[in-house]
């Protein structure tokens, strides 16, 4: 069965702090997208890659094809910070909006 | 940066009546999706249309469910007969060459 999952399901950070959200999935994937849900309910998309590295401010994403692996690192982190952190991917034959979500890793960071 | 709009962004109704959720996808995207989330749980794909058709939908987007594109710009989903189960947050996006745009939902009870 093709499953994603995350890690850690909640992180408490300080402001300042360095965070790291994982994602794994059970088999090869077409690409990989990192979703931010805020309290509201609200997605946005923060990337979508499917090999390498991607960088947008203080938003690092990373993956590792070979090991079914991807991060999200959050350099110097906020309040504002604080949200649901969502891995979502693709797995081979499905169509670019088949979406198969993680749980999601739920952020907080502390003043 | 350009958005995608949902109405209503709240929707209670009756168990079984029809209810219609619009969204206006971003205007030089080509493919749209729906999502919902239940309470407390992962985002699931519904459906994904290109070029006017369905070109995928999970096993969630049953008879009771359809989607349209009447106007060239509106995107819709509709439930024709609800049940207590459809409650939800529905998601709408739409993708572009880079990443996708997501809607900030509407929140369907059904009561």
């Amino acid at each position: 069965k093709n499953e994603v999952e995350q890690s850690p399901q909640n992180l408490t950070a300080q402001e300042g702090e360095f965070i790291t959200i994982n994602c794994s999935y059970s088999v090869g994937i077409s690409a990989l997208h990192w979703l931010q849900q805020h309290p509201g309910g609200g997605i946005v998309s923060l990337f979508m890659l499917s090999s390498g590295k991607k960088k947008h401010g203080r938003l690092i994403a990373t993956i590792n094809i070979q090991e079914k692996h991807s991060s999200l690192h959050i350099t110097a982190s906020h309040p504002r910070d604080s949200a649901v952190y969502i891995c979502a991917v693709i797995f081979p034959g499905g169509s670019q909006g088949n979406l198969i979500f993680g749980k999601g890793t739920k952020l907080s960071v502390k003043p | 940066e350009p958005e995608v709009t949902q109405t209503p962004s709240h929707q209670v109704t009756q168990m079984g009546q029809e209810v219609i959720l619009r969204c206006v996808p971003i205007s030089n995207h080509l493919y749209f999706y729906w999502y919902r989330q239940i309470l407390g749980q992962k985002v699931e794909f519904l459906v994904s249309f290109y070029n006017n058709e369905i070109s995928e939908k999970s096993e969630i987007f049953d008879d009771q469910f359809s989607v349209e594109r009447p106007d060239g710009s509106n995107f819709t989903l509709k439930i024709r007969s609800t049940k207590l189960e459809d409650s939800a947050m529905y998601f709408c996006a739409s993708r572009g060459e880079l990443r996708a745009f997501f809607g900030q939902g509407t929140r369907l009870t059904v009561v």
